[in-house]
């Protein structure tokens, strides 16, 4: 049974500091892992969408990586802003088409 | 639309109530995903349409749980005889094609029985 792992749990850094945000997931057959972001009480934000023959997707500030040998994902923020600060959840698309997520990352970013 | 849409946002129930929950997709996204989310965690997969077709049910945790797409765009998710523990966000997501594409999500309808 896949499992996807979000580490930390929680993180608060101050204002302009670079991030590294860790998912790992036990199965390497996916199809796709994506990278989501849910503000409080809103619905879930895609933020990047690596295909599992893929590397590496940016967007803006974000990067994120994919090594599917072992299971592991990062996504890394450049730059951070107060604006940055929600919950980050990674999800992985397995061969059933459904996504399997994370329990997240809660990001605060304090001026 | 322009985006997943989901009603009501907020609903109370009284246990033992039946309630309905609406989706109405991305125009042209064939598939159809229902998730619930407890508090802090992450949002756990429900049933999957793809069109009209109700291909995974699996995640449905009991038989009171029940989801259609009868013209294969909107989708009601209906639980009958709520129970406290019914209680979660319900988050629905729709792709393209299902695998391999992007799923975008709803805002959610945040159910409350009590």
């Amino acid at each position: 049974k896949q499992e996807v792992t979000q580490i930390p749990a929680a993180l608060s850094v101050p204002e302009g500091e670079n991030l590294v945000l860790n998912c790992s997931f036990t199965d390497s057959a996916i199809y796709n892992l994506q990278w989501f972001r849910q503000d409080p009480g809103k619905g879930l934000t895609s933020l990047l969408l690596i295909q599992s023959s893929q590397r590496e997707q940016t967007s803006g500030r974000l990067n994120a990586s994919l090594d599917k040998s072992s299971g592991r994902s990062t996504l890394y923020i450049a730059a951070s802003q107060p604006g940055d600060s929600a919950t980050y959840l990674c999800a992985v698309q397995d061969n059933t088409d459904k996504l399997i997520f994370g329990t997240g990352t809660r990001l605060q970013v304090f001026p | 639309g322009a985006g997943v849409s989901q009603s009501p946002r907020y609903k109370v129930a009284k246990r033992g109530q039946d309630v309905a929950l609406r989706c109405d997709p991305i125009s042209g996204h064939v598939s159809l995903f229902w998730y619930q989310q407890a508090l802090g965690q992450g949002p756990e997969f429900l049933t999957y349409f793809q069109n009209e077709a109700q291909l995974d049910k699996s995640g449905l945790p009991s038989d009171r749980f029940f989801a259609e797409r009868p013209e294969g765009s909107v989708s009601t998710l209906k639980i009958q005889r709520t129970q406290q523990e019914d209680s979660a966000v319900y988050l629905c997501a729709s792709s393209l094609h299902g695998r391999g594409t992007e799923a975008f999500f709803g805002q959610g309808t945040r159910l409350t029985v009590v």
